[in-house]
């Protein structure tokens, strides 16, 4: 069945550092994906999402492309701060999967100032 | 915009009682889910309807039942409970699915049960 795994935590970086949290997918049909942030003891919200290959979503300085040939969703930010700190988790839905989400493990990122 | 809405938004339950946990979607959606989230861990998907009907089951347990009602809201009926059934509890509503799969999931601020 289709799976996503994406990097272990946690991940410590400082202030201004550049992020990079990996996540590849298996899939059998054309899946979306996506990247859910958790911050602490709150709820999921959605980051970003790319429904097809080579879209590029992005949001709050937050960047990721669909690239097929590597089944890879990597999210990237060029300068984090101390308040991107919490848990990110990289999904999936696709028909295979009754469109329900695919969930990685999730990786916890703290940025120290 | 107007968000999921989900309550209570926490719950404390003996073991052996019910619970009964609510979930209103964002306004037009006609697609529920529910999600069982452990301490450290990825959110674990239990139940879905759309347009009031189950569209899919996961890992719900047998004494667990879930129903969409005719304003798209959702209840999650959770009965004979266990210590094991503490956890964050989320729902999520989306537009229809099966159109293309284009319709992300938007999450309530979900439910956090402890049953002692």
């Amino acid at each position: 069945g289709d799976s996503v795994t994406q990097m272990e935590g946690p991940v410590t970086l400082s202030e201004e550092a550049f992020l990079t949290i990996n996540c590849t997918y298996t899939a059998t049909g054309y899946p979306s994906l996506f990247w859910y942030v958790q911050y602490p003891g709150e709820g999921l919200q959605l980051l970003l999402k790319a429904t097809k290959a080579d879209d590029k979503g992005s949001n709050k300085g937050f960047e990721a492309t669909y690239r097929k040939e590597t089944t890879s969703f990597h999210l990237e930010k060029g300068s984090v701060q101390v308040s991107d700190s919490a848990v990110y988790f990289c999904a999936l839905t696709s028909m295979d999967s009754n469109y329900q989400l695919i969930w990685g493990a999730g990786t916890k990122l703290i940025i120290k100032p | 915009a107007a968000g999921v809405i989900q309550s209570p938004r926490h719950l404390i339950k003996e073991k052996r009682e019910t619970a009964t946990l609510k979930c209103y979607p964002i306004p037009r959606h006609d697609t529920v889910y529910w999600y069982q989230q452990g301490p450290g861990q990825d959110p674990q998907f239990l139940i879905s309807f759309y347009e009031k009907m189950q569209s899919d089951k996961g890992s719900i347990p047998d004494r667990f039942s879930a129903q969409q009602f005719s304003d798209y809201h959702s209840e999650l009926n959770m009965s004979s409970l266990e210590l094991g059934d503490s956890a964050l509890y989320f729902c999520a509503s989306s537009l229809d699915p099966t159109s293309g799969g284009r319709y992300e999931q938007y999450f309530g601020p979900g439910t956090r049960l402890t049953v002692t």
